[in-house]
């Protein structure tokens, strides 16, 4: 596609309640990337694949979340039990190669907005 | 620990030159990122340090000091429409600064 992009735009939900956000990145990069932003401060690093294995998710914060790229392109987070704690907005961006070393630019999408009632 | 370190809030008159700095700590340095964000839109990439020295990108340019741990975003001809947040970030341990609040008066 064009650039890369993310589905909903704004989701709202209830405390303890599961979502899906769903990432789309730009045709043929490999490497995918999910990060928390909350206002006022930068991304968060979350988790990070090289085509369809999770290269490093070590920023995932707790056990309640979980992505996956079955066939290293699109790529679904998932939050379980949702808390309040968790709104905030999860940004995804793709780059065209898959170390994390690399200098290649890392392109944003949009974001998705979710708020945790 | 991993940090960066950035000035919140930036102000500058249009035209003018202003200067964002950006101080790390972290093992696994690669090179020095930066992004632009503008309120409620996604960081774009702006400008990347590999090595020591200074990279120009039109009105943009970008310094890196290994051995100071340093680094800035030099922004030059400042337009309304620089008015963003800028973040440095660290390539190879995807560690972003806190981000600083860039702000262009008339």
């Amino acid at each position: 596609g064009a650039g890369v992009s993310q589905t909903p735009s704004n989701k709202v939900t209830e405390k303890g309640k599961y979502v899906e956000l769903r990432c789309d990145p730009i045709s043929g990069h490999t490497a995918l990337y999910w990060y928390r932003q909350s206002l006022g401060q930068g991304p968060e690093f979350l988790i990070y694949f090289q085509g369809t294995g999770a290269a490093d998710d070590s920023g995932l914060p707790n056990d309640r979340f979980f992505a996956v790229r079955p066939e290293g392109s699109v790529s679904t987070l998932k939050i379980q039990r949702t808390e309040r704690g968790d709104s905030a907005m999860y940004l995804c961006a793709s780059s065209l190669t898959a170390t994390k070393s690399s200098t290649d630019t890392q392109y944003f999408g949009p974001g998705t907005r979710l708020t945790v009632l | 620990g991993q940090s960066l370190e950035q000035p919140s809030e930036v102000t500058a008159v249009e035209g003018a030159i202003v200067q964002i700095n950006c101080t790390y700590q972290t093992s696994g340095f690669y090179g020095l990122s930066w992004y632009q964000q503008h309120d409620g839109g996604a960081p774009t990439f702006l400008s990347y340090n590999a090595l020591d020295g200074l990279e120009e990108t039109g009105r943009f340019s970008s310094f890196l000091s290994r051995s100071d741990s340093y680094g800035y975003l030099l922004l030059q001809e400042l337009q309304m429409k620089d008015s963003a947040s800028y973040f440095c970030a660290v390539v190879g341990k995807l560690i972003f600064g806190q981000g600083t609040t860039l702000q262009v008066k008339p």
